[in-house]
């Protein structure tokens, strides 16, 4: 089955406990990219790569990181985090970058941090 | 502020009736995209506009995107209650190193019975 996978779904942390959020795709899609999804703001995005060592900052990247080193894996690490990383956070593939790149989202990991 | 303003943010209707939701931009896209979005899940797509003035259909569901491609409206005829979701619409902006999606803030909408 086609499909985005995360790991973990929920996570409770303290501040300044580094994690990471694992997410995993089986498409061979080129285009990765990670979301916040928060009340009102809609989703927000973190980093996006284009391809496995090619990654770039998406609207929101401060106090998190990524890498891209296997096609079919894109982690986000977040060093330190802090209560304002509270969040839903989807990972999500496609295709390309292109005008119809339809996004594959994964199932979503809520974040809680304390 | 938002580069994609969505409106309403909340709609709560009665099984039966029609809803427009609406996705406006200053900025014009190359594409827009509308998602759904279940609770517990990532957001899965409904449909693409790519061309200005084109329209949409899946059942009930028409989708406009405007001549500009700054804006965009999705309509529901005789909502049922398994339309209650997330609705988000999504933009197209070519950036530097690729293309990105913006999204709008969302509509919420329930269907009662």
């Amino acid at each position: 089955e086609a499909q985005v996978t995360q790991n973990p779904r929920y996570l409770i942390t303290v501040t300044g406990k580094k994690l990471t959020v694992t997410c995993s795709q089986n498409m061979n899609h080129e285009y990765m990219s990670w979301y916040r999804q928060d009340p009102g703001l809609g989703l927000r995005q973190i980093y996006y790569s284009m391809n496995v060592e090619v990654t770039d900052k998406g609207d929101v990247p401060e106090g998190y990181k990524v890498s891209r080193k296997e096609k079919r894996n894109f982690p986000l690490i977040l060093e330190s985090p802090s209560p304002n990383q509270t969040s839903l956070y989807f990972c999500a593939s496609s295709w390309t970058g292109g005008p119809y790149n339809e996004q594959f989202f994964g199932p979503g990991t809520r974040l809680t941090v304390l | 502020t938002q580069l994609l303003e969505q409106s309403p943010q909340f709609l709560s209707i009665q099984e039966g009736e029609n809803l427009t939701v609406y996705c406006n931009s200053s900025s014009v896209f190359s594409s827009l995209q509308w998602y759904r979005q279940e609770p517990g899940e990532g957001p899965v797509l409904l449909v693409t506009v790519v061309t200005g003035g084109e329209v949409k259909k899946l059942k009930r569901l028409t989708f406009q995107f405007g001549d500009a491609r700054k804006d965009s409206s999705l309509h529901i005829t005789a909502a049922q209650p398994g339309d209650t979701g997330l609705y988000l619409c999504a933009g197209d902006l070519v950036r530097n190193a690729g293309n990105m999606l913006t999204f709008g803030g969302g509509t919420r909408l329930m269907v009662k019975p």
